[in-house]
């Protein structure tokens, strides 16, 4: 199993509403990372998680809530949130946090869409 | 801090001609890798081509092959024998070795467009 993936494919949510979204990779990696990204736009680190520990916060807001229950699996728990957070949500996993082994894989994505 | 420059937000070719996309960076680090990720439309990510900045061979995957050019701080990519599902987003990526994880620094990306 070569392959990073993401439920749901999309998701529409309200401002009040709380939902999940969900990352999976079956491949040993030690490393998984949440990116955001805005249409025809480079894809923005969020959060990553090195050996399921949170290593790395780029100052997200705290209506995102990533959550690493395992090494195979990564959480996004979202909450409140604004129009402007409407993006394609990528998943990515490495097999490790550092060193060589660092080609990142990524998954097909979430489009949210914040109303 | 590091920076990734492409300067062609849009290209296009015709099929089984040959492209390149440019891309610099800047960097004080002389240890670090580079990528070419392509992000066909509503697909998935995948990577194209990795360069070690220690290598001074060019990195070549098939039709896809680089130019580094480590004093000018350039790597660009070119694409032999362009087929349609070449069409794509293109993104080049920097990555510091030996940093404290492995973060990707994005460019802006270079739309490409495979004419048949």
């Amino acid at each position: 199993d070569t392959e990073v993936t993401q439920t749901p494919k999309h998701l529409v949510m309200g401002m009040t509403n709380k939902k999940s979204l969900k990352c999976e990779q079956h491949m040993g990696h030690r490393a998984m990372y949440w990116y955001k990204q805005k249409a025809k736009k480079p894809p923005e680190l969020m959060f990553v998680y090195s050996y399921e520990k949170l290593s790395i916060n780029e100052s997200v807001p705290s209506r995102f809530s990533p959550e690493c229950p395992n090494s195979s699996l990564l959480n996004l728990h979202l909450h409140a949130l604004q129009p402007e957070d409407s993006a394609l949500y990528l998943c990515a996993s490495s097999p490790e946090p550092l060193g060589p082994y660092n080609e990142q894989f990524f998954g097909p994505g979430t489009r949210l869409t914040v109303l | 801090a590091q920076t990734v420059t492409q300067s062609q937000p849009e290209m296009s070719v015709q099929e089984a001609e040959t492209v390149t996309l440019s891309c610099t960076y800047d960097t004080s680090e002389n240890n670090y890798y580079l990528f070419w990720y392509k992000q066909p439309p509503s697909r998935q990510m995948i990577l194209v081509i990795r360069q070690e900045a220690y290598k001074q061979q060019n990195a070549t995957e098939n039709r896809f092959s680089v130019n580094f050019q480590k004093a000018a701080k350039s790597f660009s990519l070119k694409i032999s024998d362009s087929q349609l599902g070449d069409t794509a987003m293109y993104f080049c990526a920097f990555m510091m070795r030996g940093g404290a994880t492995n973060k990707l620094i994005f460019g802006t990306g270079t739309l490409l467009a495979v004419q048949p």
